[in-house]
């Protein structure tokens, strides 16, 4: 069954705790993406890496990060540095396009909230 | 950098109806503009998209319209169902920028029986 999975679907993070959001795609897509949701604020772009062992820093990037060890994985860190976390958090994969064309696929997110 | 600004931020129709959601963006190079549309608890899935040298697209009863002199561009649903409730996203994209996607904050659309 192809797709983005996102694991887990729920979380709780500690105060001055890291927590690892882990995002896995079996669609053979080179580009992989991470974004924070929040009410009313629509779909803002965290990081994004478009092939293994690269990846760029995306609108709201400080007190994230994230690693391209392998083209199917992309592990997002939300870091104590992090002050608000409390977010729906969504992982999308594409394939880069040569032209205008990029259709991003999303997973089912990950909600994280802080105890 | 890219911004887009949706409206309505929520809308309400009778079943039956047709419902309009409209998007303008900032950026003249954009050139790519796919609608998304995001169910409770899920992530957001593609419904329709259109490229820059087109005007119209539509697909049964979703359709898409773009005007690039004005810079914004509509989702039309016609014949409105129940199951079409959800939050639709617009975005945009331009050619080199990385492939991202800039999206518009979402409306919430409600289809009332």
């Amino acid at each position: 069954d192809g797709g983005i999975t996102q694991s887990p679907k729920y979380l709780f993070r500690k105060e001055g705790q890291n927590v690892t959001l882990s995002c896995e795609q079996n669609l053979n897509h080179d580009a992989m993406y991470w974004y924070r949701q929040d009410p009313g604020q629509g779909l803002r772009l965290i990081y994004y890496s478009q092939i293994v062992n690269d990846f760029q820093k995306g609108d709201i990037a400080e007190g994230y990060s994230v690693s391209r060890e392998k083209k199917e994985s992309f592990p997002l860190t939300v870091t104590s540095a992090q002050k608000n976390p409390t977010a729906f958090y969504l992982c999308a994969s594409s394939t880069p396009a040569v032209g205008p064309k990029n259709i991003q696929y999303f997973g089912a997110g990950t909600r994280l909230s802080v105890l | 950098g890219e911004n887009v600004e949706q409206h309505p931020s929520t809308l309400s129709v009778q079943e039956g109806d047709s419902a309009v959601i409209k998007c303008t963006y900032s950026d003249s190079a954009s050139n790519y503009f796919p609608w998304y549309k995001q169910e409770l608890g899920k992530g957001p899935q593609l419904i329709i998209d259109i490229r820059s040298n087109v005007g119209e697209k539509k697909d049964q009863r979703i359709a898409v319209t773009l005007n690039k002199t004005a810079k914004h561009f509509s989702l039309h649903i016609t014949e409105t169902q129940p199951e079409d409730s959800a939050v639709y996203f617009c975005a945009a994209a331009r050619p080199g920028g990385g492939n991202k996607l800039t999206f518009g904050t979402g409306t919430q659309l409600k289809v009332e029986l």
